[in-house]
């Protein structure tokens, strides 16, 4: 079975300071790696994927992720944080041996809070 | 179009009643879920719809019952909830099933369901 963890509850940055997302996971086989950005009382937002090639990934609003195998991680990062990324941060693992291919596995979330 | 709606946005009800809640996407998505939330915590898995079946239901009260009328559409029939039920439900679609384990989930903006 997949998991993922994702160690800090709570990450705080000053803006304009690059910040980090932290994403560990346990799958199986392969995993298909995911994040989402949640707003206060707003759905879940798509901001990247990994799913084979290049370790690094970009993503929407300047954020990117590095896949790294043999420490099973997928970290978020962004060179510079603005006042308008803080949220919280979910990232989800799908096993590429799921049969059914449909079930994320969300990590418990990173709430992410960027001071003027 | 890209975007999944929701209704209602918010739900109040007793633990007598009896509401659906709605979910529509036009994205030709062949894949819809159910996501339960509490507060600070991640979405929880409910069910999953495949090309209009029932494909997962994850030990989900029959209280719940969904329903997915066409490829467009779907469907949260509650009854005789608990106020432990209270959560933000969440709709979510993506492409195709099976070998598409790839594919992001895009969100809907949830509704905020309270039982009285």
């Amino acid at each position: 079975a997949q998991s993922v963890a994702q160690p800090e509850d709570q990450v705080n940055v000053a803006e304009g300071n690059p910040l980090t997302v932290k994403c560990t996971y346990s799958v199986s086989g392969n995993p298909y790696l995911f994040w989402y950005v949640q707003y206060p009382n707003r759905g879940l937002q798509f901001l990247l994927k990994y799913i084979t090639g290049d370790n690094l990934v970009k993503g929407s609003y300047g954020f990117e992720a590095e896949f790294n195998k043999s420490q099973t991680s997928f970290h978020l990062k962004k060179p510079s944080a603005l006042v308008s990324d803080s949220a919280l941060y979910f990232c989800a693992v799908r096993d590429t041996r799921d049969n059914y291919g449909q079930n994320f596995v969300f990590g418990p979330g990173t709430r992410l809070s960027v001071l003027p | 179009d890209t975007e999944v709606t929701q209704t209602p946005k918010h739900l109040v009800m007793g633990m007598t009643n009896k509401k659906s809640l709605k979910c529509e996407q036009h994205m030709g998505h062949r894949a819809m879920y159910w996501y339960k939330q509490k507060a600070k915590k991640p979405p929880e898995l409910m069910f999953v719809y495949s090309y209009e079946k029932l494909s997962i239901n994850e030990s989900v009260p029959s209280r719940f019952s969904p329903e997915c009328p066409n490829s467009s559409l779907l469907n949260l029939h509650l009854h005789a909830l608990q106020p432990e039920d209270s959560a933000l439900y969440l709709c979510a679609s993506s492409q195709g099933s099976g070998d598409h384990s790839y594919n992001e989930q895009f969100f809907g903006p949830g509704t905020r369901l309270t039982v009285l």
